[in-house]
């Protein structure tokens, strides 16, 4: 089946690292993605990583993919206050072009 | 990248009235949209897809006589809820893409409803 999960909380000191994992079940699953929701506001996408690579780096995002353990991660280097949000992990089944299956979020807080 | 216009962003009805969203593309050609809603602190779920000039196509136990969803141009799509109760009180976001299916898929603010 399809699902994909998230850690519900995560708090960070400003200018330290934060790191939000993800993992999901769908094996065929060819792009998995990163978005980032603030309070009352859709979806911004941050970042993908194709099914085929382990890692992808853009700017202050790292993102890590580990298809063996299916399991997916966000690094935020230097995590700003501007930062705290909501965080989704998804997948996009191979086949399922038209769907992606959500995680339900990971809440960051960055506190001073 | 490109811009999804969501309207209204917030709304308030009485029970047993329906309510209209809208999902605008502002700069592109969406062939597809898509509807999600949203519990609190629960994720998105997929609601139903929809292409322009055809019927929309509803996720499993999502009922399509009472989220009413029209595609009938390539810049909007719009979700109608009707006969609104309490519990379809949530966060409606849509998504709109263009003819390729493997181009990023970009979100509207959302609408976030309440019915009273």
């Amino acid at each position: 089946g399809e699902d994909v999960e998230q850690s519900l909380f995560l708090s960070v000191r400003e200018g330290d690292s934060s790191v939000i994992n993800c993992t999901y079940t769908d094996s065929s699953s060819t792009y998995l993605y990163w978005y980032k929701q603030e309070p009352g506001a859709g979806l911004q996408l941050l970042t993908y990583i194709f099914s085929n690579m382990d890692m992808k780096q853009d700017q202050r995002l790292t993102v890590l993919l580990n298809k063996k353990d299916k399991h997916l991660s966000l690094r935020i280097a230097d995590t700003q206050t501007g930062d705290s949000a909501i965080y989704f992990c998804a997948e996009r089944p191979s086949g399922g072009y038209n769907k992606l299956i959500f995680g339900a979020g990971t809440r960051l807080a960055v506190h001073p | 990248g490109a811009v999804v216009s969501q309207h209204p962003s917030w709304v308030i009805c009485k029970s047993g009235t329906s309510v209209k969203i809208e999902c605008r593309s502002l700069d592109f050609q969406a062939t597809t949209m898509f509807w999600y809603r949203q519990f609190p602190k629960q994720s998105l779920m997929l609601m139903a897809t929809s292409n322009e000039g055809s019927k929309a196509t509803y996720e499993q136990g999502v009922e399509k006589d009472k989220f009413l969803i029209n595609h009938a141009s390539l810049t909007l799509s719009t979700l109608t809820v009707t006969s609104a109760h309490p519990e379809d009180s949530s966060f409606y976001i849509c998504s709109a893409r263009d003819q390729n299916p493997y181009t990023e898929a970009f979100f509207g603010q959302g609408t976030r409803l309440t019915v009273v």
